[in-house]
């Protein structure tokens, strides 16, 4: 079954706000992780909270982990033009020697300069 | 440093043709190895991975195939292709282990159109 989901599937807003993306998840995770797709590409890997933290930064990136809710949100905040791409939250879970990564389906940001 | 390629970056090929997609690490050993497809405007689906040479795992069934042939290589195949193979192909790796609390690093990706 799909576990992170995000919402909302897109979302506009306009250069300098903040953006907030959520992923929800169904079955008990090792980390979340966040990714960033620029159009046509590879990921790049964003940023990882484990099980046991709450609250993680790294530059204007906020990411928040809720493990009794099965909930995650990203904040982007002073959003830049160049901030646009979609971005997937990313569930793991150590599994059989390998970390089993399982990804959502994505909130497509644009922010408009 | 490591990085990962994956070649050919875009691909068309006819329905019933066959297919290789490659994909090389360097700069790491051992790596944990995997392929996504990605259908357009959506999520990534997992479609193989491998902890290692010869060892590979399948999540869903379906017309490809992988092979380990080598540490660092990594070869998406199918013989003969379907109109629903098209989509964008993505190799990642990551490190191996139990326990280990490690991002994967993505190749740039293979655009596949199948006609």
């Amino acid at each position: 079954s799909q576990q992170g989901e995000e919402d909302p599937q897109a979302l506009s807003i306009q250069e300098g706000e903040n953006a907030t993306m959520n992923c929800s998840y169904k079955t008990s995770i090792n980390n979340l992780q966040w990714y960033r797709q620029n159009s046509g590409r590879g990921l790049v890997h964003l940023i990882l909270i484990r099980s046991n933290e709450r609250e993680k930064h790294s530059g204007r990136l906020r990411v928040t982990l809720d493990t009794s809710k099965k909930s995650s949100s990203l904040l982007i905040t002073a959003s830049r033009a160049a901030d646009t791409a979609s971005y997937f939250c990313a569930t793991a879970k150590n599994s059989g020697g390998y970390q089993k990564v399982t990804f959502g389906t994505g909130t497509k940001l644009q922010v408009i300069p | 440093s490591q990085t990962i390629h994956q070649w050919p970056a875009t691909l068309v090929q006819p329905v019933g043709s066959p297919l290789s997609l490659e994909c090389t690490v360097e700069g790491t050993s051992n790596p944990n190895l995997y392929w996504y497809r990605q259908a357009a405007g959506r999520g990534l689906q997992l479609l193989f991975y491998s902890v290692g040479i010869g060892q590979i795992s399948s999540e869903v069934p379906q017309n490809l195939s992988a092979s380990r042939p080598q540490d660092r290589q990594f070869i998406l195949s199918s013989k003969k292709l379907l109109l629903s193979d098209s989509g964008f192909y993505l190799c990642a790796w990551g490190t191996s282990g139990r326990g280990t609390y490690n991002e994967q690093f993505f190749g740039p990706g293979t655009r596949l159109t199948v006609l």
